[in-house]
């Protein structure tokens, strides 16, 4: 199975930062990688695929980047509706797996 | 819009069975492959089961072959997972989750979640 490591695991961060979460793989896995936004109680929701393409109706401060087995997540200018936690999936092969998360916290 | 219903969550004792079903509206049902990914309480997301649009592939985390089968009912745009010899460690939510690629018959992304059903394995 294909490991996913986050980091960091948690990050406090402020209204209008710049924040970068990292996911690497323990294998390549061609940018099939997939970036997921969970709020407490609810179903998480799809943010980007293919390590950078936007999902439908995602704003554009959240970004992508990567190859190979590093990929990033980028929310340029935090919003407060953005504090969350963030999962990385990757897609390359079965079992699909995920990272282990990242809470996004207000300082 | 995409909506999923998931239902027949409850609680069970170690070793019996439930059965959940998903039910599936706003998109052409037949079309897209369906997931379900689980969540145990305070845990992180974990891939369970996928079938293909026209049910001829599936795909299981090793953790529940032999122990759970998906299956669906394009008729009734429903999706099934009846889940056997169930364990302490098969407490989760349960989400079923809509495939991203049409027409595909390999699992790759969820770009529509349902809100989960809590299955609960305790004597």
């Amino acid at each position: 199975d294909i490991q996913m490591t986050q980091s960091p695991s948690s990050l406090s961060a402020s209204v209008g930062d710049r924040v970068t979460i990292t996911c690497r793989a323990s294998q390549g896995i061609s940018n099939s990688l997939a970036w997921y936004q969970q709020k407490p109680g609810k179903a998480p929701k799809l943010l980007l695929y293919a390590a950078s393409r936007l999902h439908s109706g995602v704003p554009s401060r959240f970004s992508g980047s990567g190859s190979g087995t590093d990929y990033t997540l980028t929310i340029s200018s935090l919003q407060p509706e953005d504090f969350a936690t963030y999962y990385c999936q990757q897609y390359y092969s079965t079992p699909h797996t995920f990272g282990q998360g990242t809470k996004l916290e207000i300082k | 819009q995409v909506q999923l219903v998931e239902s027949g969550g409850g609680v069970v004792q170690p070793g019996r069975s439930l059965r959940l079903s998903c039910a599936a509206s706003g998109f052409t049902f037949t079309s897209y492959g369906i997931h379900w990914v689980r969540q145990a309480p305070g845990k992180g997301l974990y891939w369970v089961a996928f079938m293909s649009y026209d049910g001829n592939n599936k795909y299981y985390a090793d953790s529940v072959k032999g122990r759970f089968t998906i299956s669906r009912d394009n008729s009734k745009n429903t999706l099934s997972l009846q889940m056997n010899s169930l364990r302490a460690e098969d407490t989760a939510v349960y989400y079923c989750a809509k495939d991203h690629l049409p027409g595909n018959s390999r699992p790759s992304f969820f770009d529509y979640w349902g809100q989960g059903t809590l299955v609960t394995v305790s004597s």
